[in-house]
């Protein structure tokens, strides 16, 4: 079982403030993805990254998959309150079936 | 284009009881998951369907059972449903390709006294 772990588990900050989730693993990876999740909906697809030491930025936040593709980091410049969300680190490895990782659950406050 | 719901969105049931959940897409997709979220875990895969007719274990797929008779709808069974089964459901689907989006329905909360 290919294992993907999340930190923090949980992240406070205020508004206007940086923040980097992780997500690391032991395995390597083909591609990896990014979810956000709001309460009471499913999560949603931020982003997919694919080639080792590639980076994608989508407005305020930076996503870097690790030279070996076994890891991942996502980064919020300048917070904002409409950030708050579970955020949810996924690897695709044999057979196509995503692993999840715990989450991380982040708070901006105004 | 309604892309993937599920029902029913909430439901409690009394250990042994059974119980059914639908989810279905409106986007063609050939691959759909059902997975359950459990706090501080993520999501844990239980069976998947890689298209109409075939359905294969994940993660986590003891107390569960599956049908995929039409390529729209994916149904996650609970034959005698127990506490541990305490969870929200999410059931998703994609198209083919390896990093095609995976989307998801809106979940459905399952309590089990």
């Amino acid at each position: 079982t290919q294992l993907l772990e999340q930190s923090p588990q949980f992240l406070s900050i205020q508004e206007g403030e940086n923040l980097t989730v992780y997500c690391n693993s032991s395995s390597v990876f083909s591609s990896l993805q990014w979810y956000r999740q709001e309460p009471g909906e499913g999560p949603v697809l931020l982003v997919t990254v694919v080639t080792g030491g590639e980076v994608k930025k989508l407005k305020r936040l930076t996503f870097q998959f690790g030279d070996a593709r076994k890891d991942s980091s996502l980064h919020i410049t300048a917070a904002q309150p409409g950030d708050t969300g579970l955020y949810l680190c996924a690897g695709r490895a044999a057979g196509n079936k995503l692993t999840f990782g715990g989450g991380t659950r982040v708070l901006v406050k105004p | 284009n309604a892309g993937v719901t599920q029902t029913p969105k909430f439901r409690v049931l009394k250990t042994g009881q059974s119980m059914t959940l639908l989810c279905a897409q409106d986007m063609n997709h050939e691959y759909m998951y059902w997975y359950r979220q459990d706090p501080g875990m993520g999501l844990r895969l239980i069976h998947y369907s890689v298209g109409e007719g075939t359905t294969a274990k994940g993660e986590v797929p003891d107390g569960y059972n599956v049908s995929r008779l039409k390529k729209q709808n994916f149904l996650l069974g609970l034959e005698s449903a127990a506490p541990s089964q305490t969870s929200v459901y999410f059931c998703a689907s994609r198209a083919s390709g390896s990093t095609d989006t995976q989307y998801f329905g809106p979940g459905t909360r399952l309590t089990v006294l």
